[in-house]
């Protein structure tokens, strides 16, 4: 399978406790996008990756987001101090970004539900 | 005024009939131009994209863009009951290279 992989599916958390998802892009992309999504509304963009450098973080993103994408390849999206607001769809999608931006495939996406 | 809108829907069609979705944006900077099927609690499947003006077409699918106007459109011809789904457009273009969304179209496909 050569398509955007996420990891874990679905996550049940405990209000305040850490999560982690990892999110695998298609191997000969070098854009890396994280979106949230709740019922009803379009993906919401959180951050997104150039290679190894996280080029835009979303304003609305509160400091307890975190994304890192070390050696340019697969990347994590940790929430510290989860709250139940953040329950959502987590969507992560990768491109190739050259001249132009090709168009950009989603992972399966990780559900979490604060609780 | 939202970057990207769309009729929120919900839109019913016949069975065969054509299924018109719209989508206008503010940013006329933007280059790219996506169409996202998204069947509930799955993620978004991309479907046509588009970047000069005028029409693409792909079997059922034809994506059409008047950059002049802001505005882009896709046509489902001979709709399927499988078609039910939302409908997400996205937006990207340079200087603003996040892909933006909208909230979607939900489309039901009547047998």
């Amino acid at each position: 399978d050569t398509g955007v992989s996420q990891d874990p599916r679905h996550k049940i958390t405990k209000r305040g406790q850490n999560v982690t998802f990892r999110c695998d892009p298609i191997s000969e992309h070098n854009r890396l996008y994280w979106y949230r999504q709740t019922l009803g509304q379009g993906p919401e963009f959180l951050t997104y990756f150039q290679n190894e450098a996280q080029l835009e973080k979303s304003r609305l993103l509160s400091d307890r987001f975190s994304a890192e994408r070390p050696k340019g390849s697969f990347s994590t999206l940790e929430i510290q101090r989860t709250e139940q607001g953040d329950s959502a769809m987590y969507l992560c999608a990768s491109s190739w970004r050259d001249i132009m931006n090709t168009e950009a495939f989603f992972g399966q996406g990780t559900r979490l539900t604060v609780v | 005024q939202k970057e990207v809108e769309q009729n929120s829907g919900p839109l019913s069609v016949p069975e065969g009939a054509i299924a018109s979705l719209n989508c206008t944006y503010s940013d006329r900077g933007s280059q790219s131009f996506f169409w996202y099927r998204q069947y509930s609690g799955k993620s978004p499947e991309l479907i046509m994209f588009i970047y000069s003006n005028g029409d693409k077409e792909d079997g059922r699918f034809t994506a059409q863009l008047n950059k002049a106007s802001q505005y882009v459109s896709l046509l489902i011809r001979d709709s399927q009951p499988s078609d039910s789904a939302t409908y997400l457009c996205a937006v990207w273009g340079f200087g603003n290279e996040k892909l933006t969304f909208g909230t979607g179209t939900r489309l039901t496909i009547i047998p």
